[in-house]
């Protein structure tokens, strides 16, 4: 099974609206930590995010935001205002807290944004 | 502050020539991951070192892969001999700390395509 489910291969939205982008998470760790990373068409993996499993709060970061919901095992990013320059492939990954190989980050497939002057 | 750094940032090599990979991880991270995107099966990791130590490699393809580390600041990747099916993004991280709390930051990758 998936340990990361990104359901939107592609979207699109308006410039200067709202996304949401989509993640499902599979752990059975109670320690784990959950990453959006957003890579351009240059290529390079470019941190985003944070959301730890035992915060009570929604991370926020600028124009980013995760909506968390645990019960549900959903790591949802949220893209305000949307700019052209946001247009890119968004990963969505987990690492485990403890017990099977600790350090290492699992991926979803990705959702490629398609931002629409 | 430097982030990762990774060179090449692109190769193309012939099917049977040795490749090699290189890493700088940013200054006091003990932790250093390489990772392999291809469309087909995505990001991969391949290895992950501690403090220089090799912790788990079994993503690594096959013997014709090695990844050593022999101080904090330098990390190398080898392939010998490369075959087509080696064409992908490596890309090289590092992170302080082994947690799930602890962010990893990425090298910009190393293209390699293998004819």
């Amino acid at each position: 099974a998936q340990k990361i489910t990104q359901t939107q291969p592609g979207m699109f939205v308006q410039e200067k609206e709202a996304v949401t982008l989509d993640c499902t998470y599979d752990t059975s760790d109670p320690s784990y930590g959950l990453f959006w990373y957003k890579q351009p068409s240059s290529g390079e993996m470019i941190f985003l995010i944070y959301q730890g499993s035992y915060d009570q709060q929604n991370a926020t970061e600028g124009r980013y935001s995760l909506n968390f919901q645990k019960a549900r095992k959903s790591a949802n990013l949220v893209i305000s205002a949307s700019q052209l320059g946001d247009s890119a492939m968004y990963f969505c990954a987990m690492r485990e807290g403890y017990g099977g190989s600790q350090g290492n980050l699992i991926f979803g497939k990705g959702t490629k944004l398609s931002v629409k002057p | 502050d430097a982030g990762v750094i990774q060179s090449p940032r692109h190769e193309v090599t012939e099917m049977g020539q040795e490749v090699t990979l290189r890493c700088k991880p940013i200054s006091g991270h003990d932790y250093l991951f390489w990772y392999r995107q291809t469309m087909m099966r995505g990001l991969e990791l391949l290895i992950y070192f501690n403090n220089n130590v090799p912790i788990d490699d079994s993503g690594m393809p096959e013997d014709r892969f090695s990844a050593k580390m022999p101080n904090a600041s330098f990390s190398t990747l080898k392939i010998q001999p490369s075959e087509p099916r080696d064409s992908a993004v490596y890309f090289c991280a590092s992170s302080f700390g082994g947690t799930s709390t602890d962010t990893q930051y990425f090298g910009p990758g190393t293209r390699l395509t293998v004819l």
